[in-house]
């Protein structure tokens, strides 16, 4: 079946103090894996589209990277805007639909 | 460009009553997407549309009906709300095509429901 866990469900930061988020899967066949951030009150915002292991994508302070069985989101030096809950998805090959983990709540102290 | 858009954006409903969600994008995508949010379950899969006269179950579709009305428009109906039916709403749409931001998922800003 597949699946998607992410970790750590919560995480306080100082700004300034980097870290990163994980996104394990497991999928019969990744056609793409996806970063979003959501803020309280919204939809989630697209942040990272990520289709074989190996690639790596940079945005700002958020740098995606993926291997064949999970996804790491790194972020560097983080501010308080930061703060937000980042969600991971992945797509299977051969279906139209999304699996998503259930996010990580960050908090970025100042 | 407004991407998917969702009305309503709240809504209150006594159990029983019915209503729908209505949502359109204007990226020309072909996929279509209803979620519901809950505390610690992540976004969950209602229904979908692949594309235009197509629609299938997803995840959680017990007490849905959708309606895919042409390319741009997804709609959600409540036939008779439960007070398990409280949750937020998200529309998304997706492209099926390989680009650069590629088959990426993109959502509306939601619809928060309460039924009581």
């Amino acid at each position: 079946e597949d699946q998607v866990t992410q970790s750590p469900e919560a995480l306080r930061l100082q700004e300034g103090e980097s870290s990163s988020l994980n996104c394990s899967y497991t999928v019969s066949g990744l056609r793409g894996l996806f970063w979003y951030r959501q803020d309280p009150g919204k939809g989630p915002e697209f942040l990272f589209t990520l289709y074989s292991a190996g690639e790596e994508k940079e945005k700002e302070r958020l740098k995606a990277t993926l291997t064949k069985k999970e996804s790491f989101l790194h972020i560097t030096a983080p501010k308080p805007e930061d703060s937000a809950t980042y969600l991971c998805a992945v797509q299977a090959t051969g279906t139209y639909k999304y699996i998503f983990g259930t996010g990580t709540r960050l908090k970025v102290l100042a | 460009n407004a991407g998917v858009t969702q009305t309503p954006k709240f809504q209150v409903l006594k159990t029983g009553q019915s209503m729908t969600l209505q949502c359109a994008q204007d990226m020309n995508h072909n996929s279509m997407y209803w979620y519901r949010q809950d505390p610690g379950m992540g976004l969950r899969l209602i229904y979908y549309s692949a594309s235009e006269g197509t629609t299938d179950k997803g995840e959680v579709p017990n007490g849905y009906n959708v309606s895919r009305l042409n390319k741009r428009e997804f709609s959600l109906r409540l036939e008779s709300a439960a007070p398990s039916q409280t949750s937020v709403y998200f529309c998304a749409s997706s492209d099926r095509r390989r680009t650069s931001s590629g088959n990426t998922i993109y959502f509306g800003e939601g619809s928060w429901l309460t039924v009581v």
